[in-house]
């Protein structure tokens, strides 16, 4: 079966400190990936997509980047945080195999940056 | 560009009422319709889906959705909510003929049930 990780679950990262939040996906090959930024009543905001291993479409222009090492590994990294970065960040997969854009989306990790 | 929108930020209802939360989007072509539940706690999941075919569409917890293609429009209903349903929920749209499958969502609207 098909699952989704990421962790950390929580974090809390002073400005200007580093960021990686990972995600990696189980059950699937060549799956796309996404990262979210869900802001209370703002909904979901897509930051970056990936079809495949090295292939990053950034879709915001901000502070953050992303790399995808893996076919099943999406890691979302910033050199230096900013208070603005603070949010809700969900990792996203579709698999591979299949011919609709269903979505299936991870726990999240909440960012406080202070 | 496509959007997404959602009229109702927040909805406060008794339990047994019905429901309609709407839904508009601004896309002339194809395009795949989805509504996304998150319940207080857990993972965003997939309420309900349209692609294709016939454009009132069932999904889980007795939900289901209507497409109207000329009104650009996919609103959600229930006939009965329970306090179970409060959660946030998600409207979202995709191109039909797209091979990133990238979902544009709307505001998201916040359901409270009273007991």
């Amino acid at each position: 079966s098909q699952t989704i990780h990421q962790w950390p679950a929580t974090l809390v990262q002073p400005v200007g400190s580093p960021l990686s939040l990972e995600c990696t996906v189980e059950g699937t090959s060549n799956p796309n990936l996404y990262w979210y930024r869900q802001a209370a009543g703002r909904g979901l905001q897509l930051l970056f997509y990936s079809v495949g291993i090295g292939q990053i479409s950034s879709e915001v222009p901000q502070n953050l980047s992303a790399s995808r090492p893996q076919d099943r590994q999406f890691i979302l990294s910033s050199k230096k945080l900013l208070l603005s970065d603070s949010g809700f960040y969900l990792c996203a997969y579709t698999p591979g195999e299949t011919t609709y854009n269903e979505q299936f989306f991870g726990p999240g990790t909440r960012l406080t940056v202070l | 560009a496509q959007s997404v929108s959602q009229h109702n930020h927040h909805v406060i209802l008794s339990e047994a009422a019905s429901l309609e939360l709407g839904c508009n989007y601004s896309y002339g072509g194809t395009v795949n319709l989805f509504w996304y539940v998150q319940y207080p706690g857990q993972h965003l999941q997939l309420l309900l889906k349209y692609f294709s075919g016939d454009p009132l569409v069932k999904g889980i917890k007795g939900f289901e959705a209507e497409f109207i293609k000329s009104k650009f429009s996919f609103n959600l209903r229930k006939p009965s909510v329970q306090w179970s349903d409060t959660a946030e929920y998600f409207c979202a749209v995709n191109k039909g003929s797209s091979n990133t499958g990238k979902l544009i969502f709307g505001q998201g609207t916040t359901l409270q049930v009273k007991p």
